[in-house]
């Protein structure tokens, strides 16, 4: 049963670089799965961020995709996420996402971190 | 990418039905079979309830339904429950887009 876990600073400086990593438990990174980074801001909803594969090929928001970087460490069993240049609007509950079992939808979420910009 | 639209909020009272609609486009929901359906209670990461526009995860009430008509697509909850209380999302997997949330309330 594959779980993840994101980790990463709560609070970021505005103009700064967001960092987040997502731990992978229970199954290899490697398998045949796009790993998500989604994002939910304060009382809106939810926003696809990205995603990457085990290979390293990643997809992207169109609308964040010029301050968005998606990397995977295999050896590690984790991928990350860096958004630069953040502002307050970029202050959001960050989750990462899978599509775990085969099926065409994330079907296993980290618990979320919540991440705040501000000086 | 434009997001799904999605009533913000809809009630009823236990025991009811009550469905909720998720509007796209031709491009999006009109176009694939891949359309899910997340449960998120305050606090909590979304979980996922219908998958491919009908489909119920393991362990899922048979309660909830899905289906789909054209560029729209909707969620049913039969047997209106206090603890199905939550905020429901759409998705259209393929274009990994999500609507913006029915708040549902049980009186």
């Amino acid at each position: 049963q594959v779980q993840l876990q994101e980790s990463g600073p709560g609070l970021v400086k505005p103009s700064g670089t967001l960092s987040l990593t997502c731990a992978v438990s229970g199954g290899s990174i490697s398998s045949r799965n796009w790993y998500n980074w989604v994002r939910q801001t304060p009382g809106k909803g939810l926003e696809w961020i990205g995603e990457i594969y085990h290979s390293g090929t990643t997809n992207s928001n169109p609308s964040l995709k010029s301050r968005v970087t998606i990397s995977v460490d295999k050896s590690k069993n984790e991928f990350s996420l860096k958004m630069t240049s953040v502002t307050a609007a970029d202050t959001a509950v960050y989750y990462c996402a899978v599509a775990a079992n085969g099926l065409d939808a994330f079907d296993v979420w980290g618990q979320g971190t919540m991440v705040t910009v501000s000086s | 990418q434009s997001a799904l639209t999605q009533p913000a909020s809809v009630s009823g009272s236990p025991g009811q039905s009550i469905t909720f609609s998720c509007t796209g486009s031709s491009s999006d929901v009109g176009s694939y079979n891949l359309v899910s359906w997340f449960q998120q209670h305050p606090g909590k990461a979304p979980k996922l309830i219908i998958y491919d526009v009908n489909k119920r995860p393991s362990g899922v009430s048979d309660r909830f339904s899905g289906s789909k008509s054209g560029d729209t697509a909707s969620l049913t909850i039969s047997g209106l429950r206090a603890e199905d209380e939550a905020i429901y999302y759409c998705c259209a997997y393929e274009d990994r887009v999500f609507g913006g949330g029915t708040k549902l309330t049980v009186l």
